[in-house]
């Protein structure tokens, strides 16, 4: 079993929609990264949590770290948020971070 | 206040040859980690750096591969006699802190393709 599980692997929705994805870990962790890359593109930090909950525009991330989950919601989503959004944790043991298999989202106009 | 830098951003090389990768972090960061993606696979950590240290290189091969942080000048993944199994895009990231307590900021990459 991995130690950072996300899903769902893929999700298509229509321009609008409320997205969810959800990110578990295993491992006791010193925080936790959502990043975002498009296509052929390179990769934006989009939050760093511990605790709690971050807002940046329509994103929205979350994490409990008693249920070892993290959420990233997009709310009227567009098009251009179509990325592959990955979560990765830092762990106290050591200096990487373990990646997420990543979400491929994509938004039809 | 310029992002991290990567360059070249696409490199082409024939098997045999040397690739060097070149990341400038942001102004005021001294930490800096390297990382190499696959084609249509996540991020693999290679190397973490600070000033004139390396303090975990555990995600490197162990031949051709070696990465430095001068005290002046660009951090250098440095990849020797390259093999067509070495395309990639490599990804420099830099934080002012460690990764527990420092923001993570990513370079567009730099696009490796051996022929």
């Amino acid at each position: 079993k991995n130690e950072v599980e996300q899903s769902p692997q893929n999700l298509t929705a229509q321009e609008g929609e409320f997205i969810t994805i959800n990110c578990s870990y295993s491992v006791g962790i010193s925080a936790l990264h959502w990043l975002q890359q498009h296509p052929g593109g390179g990769i934006v930090s989009l939050f760093m949590l511990s605790s709690g909950k971050k807002k940046h525009g329509r994103l929205i991330a979350t994490i409990n770290i008693q249920e070892k989950h993290s959420s990233l919601h997009i709310t009227a989503s567009h098009p251009r948020d179509s990325a592959v959004y990955t979560c990765a944790v830092r762990i106290d043991s050591n200096y990487q971070l373990i990646w997420g298999a990543g979400t491929k989202l994509i938004i039809k106009p | 206040n310029a992002g991290v830098m990567q360059n070249p951003r696409h490199l082409v090389r024939r098997r045999g040859q040397e690739a060097r990768l070149r990341c400038s972090p942001m102004k005021g960061h001294s930490h800096v980690y390297w990382y190499r993606q696959l084609p249509e696979e996540g991020l693999k950590f290679m190397v973490y750096l600070q000033k004139e240290n390396i303090i975990d290189e555990s995600g490197m091969p162990k031949e051709r591969f070696s990465a430095e942080f001068p005290k002046e000048g660009p951090s250098i993944l440095r990849i020797q006699q390259v093999v067509r199994g070495d395309s990639a895009a490599y990804f420099c990231a830099s934080s002012t802190l460690a990764l527990s307590t420092g923001e993570l900021f990513f370079g567009e990459g730099s696009r490796l393709t051996v022929l």
